[in-house]
């Protein structure tokens, strides 16, 4: 079955990019009508949506981490990748990538990888 | 701040029923989803597309929604139900995806 693995530093020195990828297996990330996305869960606090991305390369961000927000496709490698900006102690979370569906008015996020916990620390 | 409100805490006895709602105006025109997460774990899907449970969920797991409000509900509530579960819809725009504040579900 399809399963996603997060990989990147766990450790990010404010005002740098965090840089993390998601590895999709078990099917091919650019299966017509496939889209993926990021989520992100400070520690103790709820799930905030970053951004999601057809495998075309259309991309859909958050508004509030739009202009630091990049996520991109690499179909050859089944990857896609996060790309965030200037990172502040904010920033620390625990960051998600799933198999994003939308269909009927209904959206859903199934599945999710396990999560990789990024801090932002000197 | 998120734009789908949650309760933050319910309790439900051993075998009993709980309704977790979840409230925001885009609900009136978008379906909610809903995601169960256990401590330290990775959410996963309870119900999609207003009710529809993925295999493996059980079905003493249902979603209904009325006006601005959404609801999950577990009848007959197992130990293993106890975890944080969280709604899913569009912002108000339609445009954008928030998650909902999410609800802390003890079972007693």
């Amino acid at each position: 079955q399809l399963q996603l693995q997060e990989s990147g530093p766990g450790l990010v020195k404010p005002s740098e990019t965090l840089s993390l990828t998601c590895t999709v297996s078990g099917g091919s990330i650019s299966s017509s009508g496939s889209y993926w996305g990021w989520i992100r869960q400070p520690p103790g606090k709820g799930l905030e949506w970053i951004g999601t991305i057809y495998y075309t390369g259309t991309t859909y961000y958050n508004p509030s981490l739009k202009s630091r927000v990049t996520i991109s496709v690499d179909t050859p490698k089944n990857q896609f990748s996060l790309k965030l900006s200037s990172v502040t102690a904010a920033d620390t979370a625990v960051y998600y990538c799933a198999k994003y569906t939308t269909s009927g008015g209904g959206d859903w996020f199934d599945p999710w990888g396990q999560g990789t916990l990024v801090t932002v620390s000197s | 701040s998120s734009e789908l409100t949650q309760d933050p805490a319910v309790s439900v006895a051993l075998g009993q029923t709980v309704r977790i709602t979840c409230q925001g105006d885009s609900l009136r025109s978008y379906y909610a989803t809903w995601y169960q997460q256990r401590p330290g774990q990775a959410p996963i899907l309870v119900i999609y597309a207003k009710n529809n449970r993925p295999s493996g969920i059980p079905d003493r797991f249902s979603g209904s929604s009325s006006g601005n409000t959404a609801s999950l509900t577990i009848t007959g509530a197992q130990a293993e139900d106890e975890a944080d579960y969280y709604c899913n819809s569009r912002d108000s725009s339609g445009n954008y995806l928030v998650f909902g504040t999410g609800t802390k579900v003890t079972v007693l």
